[in-house]
């Protein structure tokens, strides 16, 4: 059973850099097939998709958090990483990290999740 | 970046009742199409994929249709545990976007 969890600073100060691990346990990061991505949801609110990357390295951001973004992967722990600069009290959100499934390029769907980490911006 | 649009937002219904949630497009993503549910203080899960797809594991009162830009998901007839928020997401394009989510409440 493939299992996800983030771990990081649950308080960050505002205009510093925010970052979560994802560290993913039974099943590889370097099989093909998947995408690993960063999910956020603002408390109270809808689920907004922060980019993704492939165990080879290529990542997609979403044009809106671009210019803050960068994702990483560590193929040799089995974790992928998520850093968010400049943030502000706006970027005070559960963060999700989670695969999403390639099925032969024909369906894609996000079929493991973490739990979830509650990240607050504020001085 | 396309934009999902879900109605209700929210909706009160009684156990047993069937239960419709819409999801609209605002351009046509053939069936690319999923639903998520997630329950207060969890993650979301997949309960449809490509629009009509039941997930392994997942009861079969709930369903989707729909393609193009109109779609539609329905639990048949509401259990006490479905209370839950419910979610389209598509996949036709980058970035991934998904609906404002439907809050499912029992009456």
């Amino acid at each position: 059973q493939v299992q996800l969890q983030e771990s990081g600073p649950g308080l960050v100060k505002p205009s510093q850099t925010l970052s979560l691990t994802c560290t993913v346990s039974g099943g590889s990061i370097s099989s093909g097939g998947y995408y690993w991505s960063w999910i956020r949801q603002h408390p109270g609110k809808g689920l907004e998709w922060i980019g993704y990357i492939y165990y080879s390295g290529s990542t997609y951001y979403n044009p809106s958090l671009k210019s803050r973004v960068t994702i990483s992967v560590d193929t040799s722990k089995n974790q992928f990483s998520l850093k968010l600069s400049s943030v502000t009290a706006a970027d005070t959100a559960v963060y999700y990290c989670a695969r999403e499934r390639d099925w032969n390029q024909l369906s894609y769907y996000f079929d493991y999740w973490g739990q979830g980490t509650l990240v607050t911006v504020s001085s | 970046d396309i934009q999902m649009t879900q109605s209700p937002s929210s909706l009160s219904a009684s156990v047993g009742d069937r239960v419709t949630i819409t999801c609209q497009a605002s351009q046509d993503i053939s069936n690319y199409l999923n639903w998520y549910q997630q329950k207060p203080g969890k993650a979301p899960k997949l309960l449809i994929y490509d629009a009509s797809n039941l997930e392994t594991g997942v009861p079969s009162r709930f369903s989707g249709s729909g393609s193009g830009t109109d779609f539609t998901f329905t639990i048949s007839s509401l259990q006490p545990e479905d209370i839950a928020t419910y979610y389209c997401q598509q996949y036709d394009n980058l970035p991934r976007t998904f609906g404002q989510g439907t809050k499912v409440e029992i009456k």
